[in-house]
């Protein structure tokens, strides 16, 4: 089975300063990779999506990017964090050979912009 | 448009009794998957049951189960003998390409 690691748990960042937050994947290789966004008490908004390194697709126009510099690391930046990019990040994985796409997520970071 | 629609924001539910929650989509694919996550106030989010589309019968796991009526595009989730634990947001999706279209969630709270 599949492990999802994100880090941090838990990020309190002022307005204007730059994002990083990491995901890895244990358990499988070449997964495909989701980076989703969720307001509190809200639904997924899926941002980026990878289904190999150095390949990315971008869901919704925003304040973020995303890069997959190996085959297992899915990372999620920004260089000047907007009030509107607090919220709750999940990572998420699914196996190449599943045709299912079923989803392995992560625990979460919780993003707090001041 | 790929749509999923939760139509029921919150729903409770006695302990030990039964809920279902609805869950209705609009694809234009003849062949994808649902599915039923859980996500408690940890925030975690787990996989409940799965689907096939092309399969008729209904998926079942333990207590959870689901009604699907492929021509009606509707994905409603049962859940018996519902205890505390249960309590959590509940979120419908299929799949469309290679990524997972959500629902909004619906809210299940269980009354002790």
């Amino acid at each position: 089975s599949q492990t999802i690691h994100q880090w941090p748990a838990t990020l309190v960042q002022p307005v204007g300063s730059p994002l990083s937050l990491e995901c890895t994947v244990e358990g499988t290789s070449n997964p495909n990779l989701y980076w989703y966004r969720q307001a509190a008490g809200r639904g997924l908004q899926l941002l980026f999506y990878s289904v190999g390194i150095g390949q990315i697709s971008s869901e919704v126009p925003q304040n973020l990017s995303a890069s997959r510099p190996q085959d297992r690391q899915f990372i999620l930046s920004s260089k000047k964090l907007l009030l509107s990019d607090s919220g709750f990040y999940l990572c998420a994985s699914s196996r190449p050979w599943d045709s299912s796409y079923e989803q392995y997520f992560g625990p979460g970071t919780r993003l707090t912009v001041t | 448009a790929q749509t999923v629609t939760q139509s029921q924001p919150e729903m409770s539910v006695q302990e030990a009794e039964t809920v279902t929650l609805s869950c209705t989509y609009d694809t234009s694919e003849s062949d994808y998957y649902l599915f039923w996550y859980k996500q408690p106030p940890s925030r975690q989010m787990i996989l409940v049951i799965r689907q096939e589309a092309y399969k008729q019968q209904n998926a079942t796991e333990n207590r959870f189960s689901v009604n699907f009526q492929k021509a009606a595009k509707s994905f409603s989730l049962k859940i018996s003998d519902s205890q505390l634990g249960d309590a959590a947001m509940y979120f419908c999706a299929f799949k469309y390409g290679n990524k997972l279209v959500f629902g909004a969630g619906t809210i299940l709270r269980v009354k002790s």
